[in-house]
């Protein structure tokens, strides 16, 4: 079955390292996503890439890097910079200019310890 | 700007009442319009969306959503709540030519026995 896959589910970071969360997909989507979610505030927009290689910046990219070197591939390192990294992130494909909305993987619980 | 607004954090409903969830957003453009749910810790799944024509769409677990433009709203509605519908719902608006879509902060749905 077609989908994506996030890893891992669960992921602990010391203060001022950086760590990757991994996106893959298997649904042949142009468009791929990042977003943060914390309580009470929804959903929020960090990364987005429509094409290889090529990606943008969302509401709240500061302190996160993202790389597209595949269709299929969309990690996300969130760096040392990123003051307050503990969060659920989210990632989402979709076709472009397609009718469908987002399909979302099942998250990355990052937890600064 | 876009925006979306949920003004209800929280919703309590008793099993077999009827839900409406409420979603008002503001967008220069025909907007495209979602709904999704939310289980704890998972990704988002799509009930149901609205593109164009019929404003009254039915989606997956027997919800309904009613686009009325003049009131910039897209609300969620179900005739009569079962237990499995507890969880935290989101309502998302965009575009496809832009291909991002922007969510509400969301509305968590207890449902009481």
């Amino acid at each position: 079955d077609g989908g994506i896959t996030q890893s891992p589910k669960y992921l602990f970071r010391k203060e001022g390292q950086n760590v990757t969360l991994s996106c893959e997909q298997n649904l042949n989507h142009d468009a791929m996503y990042w977003y943060r979610q914390d309580p009470g505030q929804g959903l929020r927009l960090i990364y987005y890439s429509q094409i290889v290689n090529d990606f943008q910046k969302g509401d709240i990219a500061e302190g996160y890097s993202v790389s597209r070197e595949k269709k299929e591939s969309f990690p996300l390192t969130v760096t040392s910079a990123q003051k307050n990294p503990t969060a659920f992130y989210l990632c989402a494909s979709m076709e472009i200019q397609g009718t469908s909305g987002y399909t979302f993987g099942s998250g990355t619980r990052l937890t600064v310890v | 700007a876009q925006s979306v607004t949920q003004p209800d954090i929280h919703i309590t409903v008793s099993e077999g009442a009827s839900l409406e969830l409420r979603c008002n957003y503001s967008y220069g453009a025909t907007p495209y319009l979602f709904w999704y749910v939310q289980s704890p810790g998972q990704g988002l799944q799509l009930l149901l969306k609205y593109f164009s024509g019929d404003t009254l769409v039915q989606g997956i677990k027997g919800f309904e959503a009613e686009f009325k433009r003049s009131q910039s709203s897209f609300n969620l509605r179900k005739p009569s709540v079962h237990w499995s519908d507890a969880a935290e719902y989101f309502c998302a608006v965009g575009h496809y030519n832009f291909n991002k879509f922007y969510f509400g902060s969301g509305t968590k749905l207890n449902v009481k026995p």
